[in-house]
């Protein structure tokens, strides 16, 4: 049982350069998310789905865009990478979205953006 | 400024020592939750507390969840070095989930 996996594990990469940030679950939730993981700034939302073929913007959605195109995969998509969006990156699932509902988070991707 | 404010930020003790942090906000929450992350993973949840008031125990860690639903503590009873780790809390508010940056503790053996 895999949960949760997310790749690359680190990268780094050239400002202006577009990259996707792949997550794939195998637990048939419903809702994913990305949030980012800065020092002092905690997680923060990137954008979420609350089901396949939906989604919607979090805290922070600008220089970020998302699909979901089936259940299990939700890939992050840095159109443009610029300096500001080094950071760790965190997919995360929960059968339903919600304040009730446990997320369970991949393994991060540490992106550097040069 | 954090829509969460978590304190301490860093927490360093020894072995068989007690401790508690907080997680506060001026804004009310549906939920809390309690989550610990290892460096080069992701968070695992501890725990969820919904109703004001609210105390759970999970072995030697007890989380209180407040009155007016603002602020949540956790307390740790005789720490072990298996408890280093961050803390992270989290409001429900809405659908979303709104984390504190998290407090960061090692237990020195």
């Amino acid at each position: 049982i895999a949960g949760i996996t997310q790749a690359p594990t680190s990268q780094i990469l050239a400002a202006g350069r577009r990259m996707t940030l792949r997550c794939t679950q195998d637990m048939r939730h419903n809702a994913m998310y990305w949030y980012r993981q800065d020092l002092g700034l905690g997680l923060r939302l990137i954008h979420y789905s609350n089901t396949a073929g939906t989604t919607g913007k979090g805290e922070v959605p600008d220089g970020y865009s998302v699909s979901r195109a089936n259940t299990d995969d939700f890939p992050l998509t840095l159109a443009s990478a610029v300096p500001s969006q080094t950071s760790v990156y965190f997919c995360a699932s929960s059968q339903n979205r919600g304040g009730y509902n446990e997320q369970f988070f991949g393994p991060g991707t540490r992106l550097t953006v040069l | 400024t954090q829509l969460l404010e978590q304190s301490p930020q860093f927490l360093s003790i020894q072995e068989g020592e007690n401790l508690t942090v907080y997680c506060n906000s001026s804004s009310v929450f549906s939920s809390l939750q309690w989550y610990r992350q290892e460096p080069g993973e992701g968070p695992v949840l501890l725990v969820t507390v919904v109703t004001g008031g609210e105390v759970k125990k999970l072995k030697r860690l007890t989380f209180q969840f407040g009155d007016a639903r603002k602020d949540s503590s956790l307390h740790i009873t005789a720490a072990q070095p298996g408890d280093t780790g961050l803390y992270l809390c989290a409001g429900g508010i809405g659908d979303d989930m709104r984390f504190g940056a998290g407090t960061r503790l090692t237990v020195k053996p």
